[in-house]
């Protein structure tokens, strides 16, 4: 089992470019999460998806869009990239109210 | 919206010493979960507290939750180089949704 995966590792753009970020998972969870976290700071929610076909927005939505795809992946999207979106992003997976299983994180660089 | 605060924010501990880090919410949870962070790596899941003044313990690790459920603590004995890392504290109030406090960030002096 490859638990929970992200891709890319690193990316680097420019302000103005779009991308997306892409995360699976293979435990069979209902959830799936995306956080932020900015250097030497917490996580915050960005987007979460309860179960699929299910997104709702968490603490700090403005700039991304989310697609729940299947339950296996969920994608977050930058449309605009600006450079307070320079972050470490994890996407992490679950089933209710249990323990989440973290991705080995994008590193995100927004000039 | 709900609020999770650690304190303290940094803690130098010597080899062989013990501390304790505190978390506090600013709702009631229903649940409140630890993690640990290792530099440059990815939250890991510690432990789940869920009943009132629920202590729970994992070796050198003891979790309690407090009676009012806004707060928990974790307390490392005889900490060694391998605690080095970044605790956090993570509560929900209600469905899925994790709030998560700003971490405790842990130096180890040998």
């Amino acid at each position: 089992n490859a638990g929970v995966t992200q891709t890319p590792k690193f990316q680097v753009l420019k302000t103005g470019q779009s991308m997306t970020l892409q995360c699976a998972q293979d435990m069979n969870h209902n959830s799936m999460y995306w956080y932020r976290q900015d250097p030497g700071m917490g996580l915050r929610l960005i987007y979460y998806s309860a179960s699929e076909g299910t997104t709702d927005k968490g603490e700090v939505p403005n700039g991304y869009n989310v697609s729940r795809l299947n339950k296996r992946e969920f994608s977050l999207r930058l449309e605009s990239a600006a450079p307070s979106q320079t972050s470490v992003y994890f996407c992490a997976s679950s089933e209710y109210r249990a323990e989440q299983f973290f991705g080995p994180g994008t590193r995100l660089t927004v000039l | 919206g709900q609020q999770v605060m650690q304190i303290p924010q940094y803690q130098h501990v010597q080899e062989g010493e013990d501390f304790t880090t505190y978390c506090n919410s600013s709702t009631t949870l229903s649940n409140i979960q630890w993690y640990k962070q290792r530099p440059g790596g990815h939250p890991v899941f510690l432990i789940q507290l869920v009943k009132s003044g629920e202590v729970k313990k994992q070796k050198r690790l003891t979790f309690q939750f407090g009676e009012a459920k806004k707060n928990s603590s974790l307390h490392i004995t005889a900490t060694q180089t391998t605690d080095v890392g970044t605790y956090f504290c993570a509560g929900s109030a209600a469905g899925n949704k994790l709030t998560f406090g700003g971490g405790t960030r842990v130096l180890v002096k040998p």
